[in-house]
């Protein structure tokens, strides 16, 4: 199995920050990576797929990037509403999930 | 607009069997492969399986194929998984999820399920 690790596991920030969230596969995924964001009681809901491809609807102060075993989450600009826990997910290899980056407010 | 309902969560006890439904709307169910994901209560992630949009083929996550299965009906839209044997480290939320084979774009409100005795 492909494991997913991400980091940070807990992210404090405050509104209009730059916002930075790692995942790390434990082998090249191709940038078979996708994103997804769950505020609290909700279902997830798909941000990013293919590493950098934004979903219809998801607003553009979101992005991806990274290559190898390496990916990265960018927020531009933190907004109130940005508050949650992101998921990475690799599809290289089955499908598995990283263990999440909670994102509070500081 | 596209709508996955889950039903048929609860408390069971260990060793017995669960059926979960979905039932798919704003869509042409028979479209598209459909998986479940299931999440536990520390809010770990894990894939359970899919299956095609013709409901052919199956895949599972290995760790669970002997115990789970996929099936469907297109003709009611509805998405089913059948749990036997249920331990208490399947107690987690469920979760039917359209499946683009690559990354999953719409997923339903969950079903919580709970083992226990």
């Amino acid at each position: 199995d492909i494991q997913m690790t991400q980091s940070p596991s807990l992210l404090s920030a405050s509104v209009g920050d730059r916002v930075t969230l790692s995942c790390k596969a434990s082998q090249n995924i191709y940038k078979y990576l996708n994103w997804y964001q769950q505020k609290l009681g909700e279902a997830p809901k798909l941000l990013i797929y293919y590493t950098n491809s934004l979903q219809t609807g998801i607003p553009s102060r979101f992005s991806g990037s990274g290559s190898g075993t390496d990916y990265t989450l960018t927020i531009s600009s933190l907004q109130p509403e940005d508050v949650a826990t992101y998921f990475c997910q690799q599809y290289n290899s089955w499908y598995t999930f990283g263990a999440g980056t909670k994102l509070e407010l500081k | 607009e596209v709508q996955l309902v889950e039903s048929g969560g609860g408390l069971v006890q260990p060793g017995a069997s669960l059926k979960l439904s979905c039932v798919a709307s704003g869509f042409t169910f028979s479209d598209y492969w459909m998986s479940w994901v299931r999440q536990t209560p520390g809010k770990t992630m894990e894939w359970i399986g899919d299956i095609k949009y013709d409901g052919s083929y199956t895949n599972y996550a290995p760790s669970l194929k002997n115990r789970f299965t996929i099936s469907r009906d297109n003709a009611k839209s509805t998405l089913y998984l059948q749990m036997s044997n249920v331990r208490s480290e399947d107690t987690a939320t469920y979760y039917c999820t359209r499946d683009q084979n690559t990354y999953f774009d719409y997923w339903g409100q969950g079903v919580m399920v709970t083992v226990s005795s």
